[in-house]
């Protein structure tokens, strides 16, 4: 069964600093993988996504992701994280069963951002 | 910027009460979901919705809810009769196209509390 494993619950890093999301997922075959971003009061937001081709994708807000099929992985990352990045985020791989085009979440990274 | 919208974004309701959670989905989009968010835990899938009929449904998605699109623009998630377990934060979301490549859009949520 499709899964998602977000290993890091909650997450702390001075602004600045870079940041590493961890992401794992179970598809039995070529997924689709996305991350999300929830600030407060707010929706779910797409950062990135990754269908195919090159393993290191560009998002908004100045994240990028790598696809890493030999780890079953897809780490957000950013180089130097702002304190309005200061939210939930979501890692997801989509369950093309039927086409219905749902996506399986993983449980989210709290991301705290420090002065 | 087109966007997904959802009332009441907060009811508060007394168990075994029946209750509407409504969305206006982004006008072209032909293809929508609702999932919800139980306080701490992963955004579950509950439901698909295409051309006017269920298109994949969870296993959480039993008898008790129900959905609709009652006049082309709304799209509504009923629980006939509300559990204690039913309290969680329930977003819906719609896309354009097919399967994964149109982008999924989030309304920002609807919490529900049971009492």
């Amino acid at each position: 069964a499709q899964s998602v494993t977000q290993p890091d619950i909650h997450i702390t890093v001075s602004e600045g600093a870079s940041l590493e999301l961890r992401c794992n997922y179970s598809y039995g075959a070529t997924p689709y993988l996305f991350w999300y971003v929830q600030s407060p009061g707010q929706g779910l937001q797409l950062l990135l996504k990754y269908f195919s081709g090159d393993t290191l994708v560009q998002g908004i807000k100045g994240f990028e992701a790598e696809f890493k099929r030999s780890q079953s992985s897809f780490n957000l990352r950013k180089p130097s994280v702002h304190w309005s990045d200061a939210a939930e985020y979501f890692c997801a791989v989509g369950a093309n069963s039927g086409n219905t085009g749902k996506l399986i979440f993983g449980q989210g990274t709290t991301l705290q951002v420090k002065p | 910027e087109p966007e997904v919208t959802q009332t009441p974004s907060h009811q508060v309701t007394q168990m075994g009460q029946e209750v509407i959670l409504r969305c206006v989905p982004i006008s072209n989009h032909l293809y929508f979901y609702w999932y919800r968010q139980i306080l701490g835990q992963k955004v579950e899938f509950l439901v698909s919705f295409y051309n006017n009929e269920i298109s994949e449904k969870s296993e959480i998605f039993d008898d008790q809810f129900s959905v609709e699109r009652p006049d082309g623009s709304n799209f509504t998630l009923k629980i006939r009769s509300t559990k204690l377990e039913d309290s969680a934060m329930y977003f819906c979301a719609s896309r354009r196209g097919q399967g994964m490549h149109g982008e999924l859009f989030f309304g920002e949520g609807s919490r529900l509390t049971v009492l």
